[in-house]
């Protein structure tokens, strides 16, 4: 069966600090691969999306990256982190042929 | 692009009372609908789903059906318990632009609340 781990858990980084968030799916080849942002008001922000290994997509502009070094593998980044950025972090992904979206457990960011 | 409203809350029952938690949205073509339910500190999970109109997706007691000439998809529970406290996200897919599948447009959740 499919599996999708986030880490760290939960994060705590000042500000002007950089960033590294790491997804990882088991089970699967070739998956849909997205991050979204859940701010404190709850709704859920779609940042960057993926389709395959190099090929990111961004959805608004902003102080955050992402990249994908491998199939299952999608890393969200910040060079310099802002107070605006902590948040509910998760990441999801569709199989080929679906549309349902599984999530990861997310990570926790708090920037100081 | 699609657009979701759904009642944010907090929408507070007490045990076994009848839950409807309204649902409808703005999409180009006929996208599929889910509720996905986020229980405190998780991620999201998917409760249900439905692919075409009329049809009623159902699991663990909810339903919700695809009512294309009103574009909503109401979730309902005849008798809610306290586990199901959580937040609710109603979910159409988002336009297919052709580069892959782009993933669902997400509402602002309804965050519900059972009171035993």
């Amino acid at each position: 069966s499919q599996t999708i781990h986030q880490w760290p858990a939960t994060l705590v980084q000042p500000v002007g600090s950089p960033l590294s968030l790491e997804c990882t799916v088991e089970g699967t080849s070739n998956p849909n691969l997205y991050w979204y942002r859940q701010a404190a008001g709850r709704g859920l922000q779609l940042l960057f999306y993926s389709v395959g290994i190099g090929q990111i997509s961004s959805e608004v502009p902003q102080n955050l990256s992402a990249s994908r070094p491998q199939d299952r593998q999608f890393i969200l980044s910040s060079k310099k982190l802002l107070l605006s950025d902590s948040g509910f972090y998760l990441c999801a992904w569709i199989g080929s042929g679906s549309y349902e979206q599984y999530f990861g457990p997310g990570t926790r960011l708090t920037v100081t | 692009g699609n657009s979701v409203t759904q009642m944010e809350g907090p929408v507070t029952l007490s045990e076994e009372a009848f839950l409807t938690i309204n649902c409808t949205y703005t999409a180009t073509g006929y996208p599929s609908l889910f509720w996905y339910v986020q229980y405190p500190g998780e991620g999201l999970q998917l409760l249900l789903k439905a692919t075409k109109a009329d049809d009623k997706g159902s699991n663990k007691g909810f339903e919700a059906t695809y009512r294309k000439e009103t574009t909503s998809f109401h979730l309902e529970k005849g008798s809610v318990q306290v586990s199901d406290s959580a937040v609710y996200f109603c979910a159409p897919t988002r336009p297919y632009s052709g580069g892959g599948a782009d993933g669902l447009t997400f509402g602002k959740g309804t965050h519900l609340i059972i009171q035993p």
